[in-house]
């Protein structure tokens, strides 16, 4: 299995909606998660970090953390078309190297 | 905001050909990170640098591979001979330090497409 799981397809939403991501992970012990955007062509940009249960906002993010059940997931609100890109989900592995999710593709539909 | 470096922005190369990457981090940033990024996945980890040192290089395809930080400042990362499937983004990052509380700042990548 591999460290981070980003499995859910292209995600279309019309502007002004809510996007749901969400990413799962398999070691119980990771302590810490990240959310990176990336535009096309471009290199990964952080937007969002969380290390407790519960909800983190920043803006329009927010982050969700679940340990028990090993997820985290980012929350979009009022989703414009500058929030269309693909969104990577990260946490330390061994070395504290980070390991990234193979991403969400979100296209926010003006 | 100070940025990290690389270049070349694009490279093209034949099989088999030697291809460089240069890397300048963040000015203090003690952790160097090379990662490749295939199309349509996620960064994934060749080596990490402590100041001129290796901390991690388990998934650095050494027979082909190398990289080095001599003076623990900037980086290259090189490929000889280069393959069909080496075709990618060639990210750095550099971080001020290794802890896992240290975001990771990237530069712009250099795509490399090997023909």
């Amino acid at each position: 299995q591999k460290e981070v799981e980003q499995n859910s397809g292209p995600l279309s939403v019309p502007e002004g909606a809510i996007a749901s991501l969400n990413c799962t992970y398999s070691d119980r012990g990771s302590q810490s998660f990240f959310w990176y955007r990336q535009y096309s062509g471009k290199s990964p940009e952080l937007i969002m970090f969380i290390y407790s249960n519960g909800d983190k906002e920043d803006g329009r993010f927010t982050a969700q953390l679940n340990k028990a059940s090993q997820y985290v997931s980012l929350l979009i609100r009022d989703s414009q078309p500058s929030d269309s890109a693909t969104y990577l989900c990260a946490l330390p592995g061994g070395n504290n190297r980070l390991a990234f999710g193979k991403g969400n593709q979100v296209v926010v539909i003006p | 905001e100070a940025e990290v470096a690389q270049s070349p922005r694009y490279k093209i190369t034949e099989k088999s050909q030697a291809v460089a990457f240069w890397c300048d981090p963040i000015s203090g940033h003690a952790t160097l990170y090379w990662y490749r990024q295939i199309l349509g996945q996620g960064p994934e980890l060749l080596v990490q640098f402590q100041d001129e040192s290796v901390v991690d290089d388990s998934q650095l395809p050494k027979d082909r591979f190398s990289a080095e930080r001599l003076k623990g400042v900037d980086s290259t990362l090189k490929i000889q001979p280069a393959e069909l499937g080496d075709s990618a983004m060639y990210l750095c990052a550099s971080s001020h330090n290794q802890g896992w509380n240290s975001p990771l700042h990237f530069g712009n990548g250099t795509r490399l497409t090997v023909t």
